[in-house]
C-alpha cells in the first residue's frame, strides 16, 4: 500500500526556521516525484513545487522560489519542506503526494500525506 | 501562468441529484487537467486525471469530459459522501495551477 505519511503540527515564530518531512513507503521512491501542495485556510490548493528522488531534479513554482527548500533523503525514502525564515504569511496546511505520468504522461498526484499544519505567530 | 476558474463557486443539492461543474483555463491544456475532491480537514483526492480518465476506486458516477479551456465534472447522482469541495488542476505548463475550488453542499 502505497503510503505518505507527514511529521506532526508545528507551532514557530516569525523568523525561526522548520523542516516539515514526509515518509514514502510501499513504493519504489526512486522513481515517482513527490510534490508539496499549500493551502490557506479556507482557499483552494497551491502547487508548490516537486522533486524527483532518482536525482534530487527539483522543479519549483516561481511564487515559492527562493521561500523554501524541497529536498530528499534517498537513504531513508523522505522528502523535506524547509524555511530559514518563517513568516506569519506561512501559516497554513501543507501536504506532500505522489505525482504519477498518466495517459498521454499527464501528471497527477495519487497519494497524498495527511497534511501538516503550520502555524506561525508572535 | 495558467489561470483556472471553476463555476459555480457552490450549489446546493440533494442526493441523487445531478451536478456539473465547469474548470476554465486560460490558455490551452491539451487534456492535462485533473480533477479532485476534498473533504474539511482531509487530504485531495484524486477522482479524475487527463480530463476523463476515471481514478482506479473511484464510483463511475463521476465522469470528466472536455479539451482545450473548458472541461467539466459531472456527478450523476449524488450520495451523502460526495457533499464536499472540487478543484480542477492543470498539469500542462509549470507551476501546475488548481482552480479556486466549488463546494457542493446539501440543499
Amino acid at each position: 500500500e502505497v503510503q505518505l505519511v507527514q511529521s506532526g503540527a508545528e507551532v514557530k515564530k516569525p523568523g525561526e526556521s522548520l523542516t516539515i518531512s514526509c515518509k514514502t513507503a510501499g513504493y519504489d521512491f526512486y522513481i515517482y516525484w513527490v510534490g508539496w501542495v499549500r493551502q490557506l485556510p479556507g482557499r483552494g490548493p497551491e502547487w508548490m513545487g516537486v522533486i524527483y528522488p532518482r536525482d534530487s531534479d527539483t522543479i519549483y513554482n516561481p511564487s515559492f522560489q527562493g521561500q523554501v527548500t524541497i529536498s530528499f533523503d534517498r537513504s531513508t525514502g523522505t522528502a523535506y519542506l524547509q524555511w530559514s525564515s518563517l513568516r506569519a504569511s506561512d501559516s497554513a496546511m501543507y501536504y506532500c503526494a505522489r505525482q504519477l505520468n498518466g495517459y498521454n504522461y499527464v501528471p497527477y498526484f495519487d497519494s497524498w500525506g495527511q497534511g501538516t499544519l503550520v502555524t506561525v505567530s508572535s | 501562468d495558467i489561470q483556472m476558474t471553476q463555476s459555480p463557486s457552490s450549489v446546493s443539492a440533494s442526493v441523487g441529484d445531478s451536478v456539473t461543474i465547469t474548470c476554465r483555463t486560460t490558455h490551452n491544456v491539451n487534456g492535462y487537467l485533473n480533477w479532485y475532491l476534498q473533504k474539511p480537514g482531509k487530504a485531495p483526492k484524486l477522482l479524475i486525471y487527463a480530463a476523463s480518465i476515471l481514478q482506479s476506486g473511484v464510483p463511475s458516477r463521476f465522469s470528466g469530459s472536455g479539451s482545450g479551456t473548458h472541461f467539466t465534472l459531472t456527478i450523476s447522482s449524488l450520495r451523502p459522501e460526495d457533499f464536499a469541495t472540487y478543484y480542477c488542476q492543470q498539469t500542462y505548463s509549470s507551476p501546475r495551477t488548481f482552480g479556486p475550488g466549488t463546494t457542493i453542499d446539501i440543499k
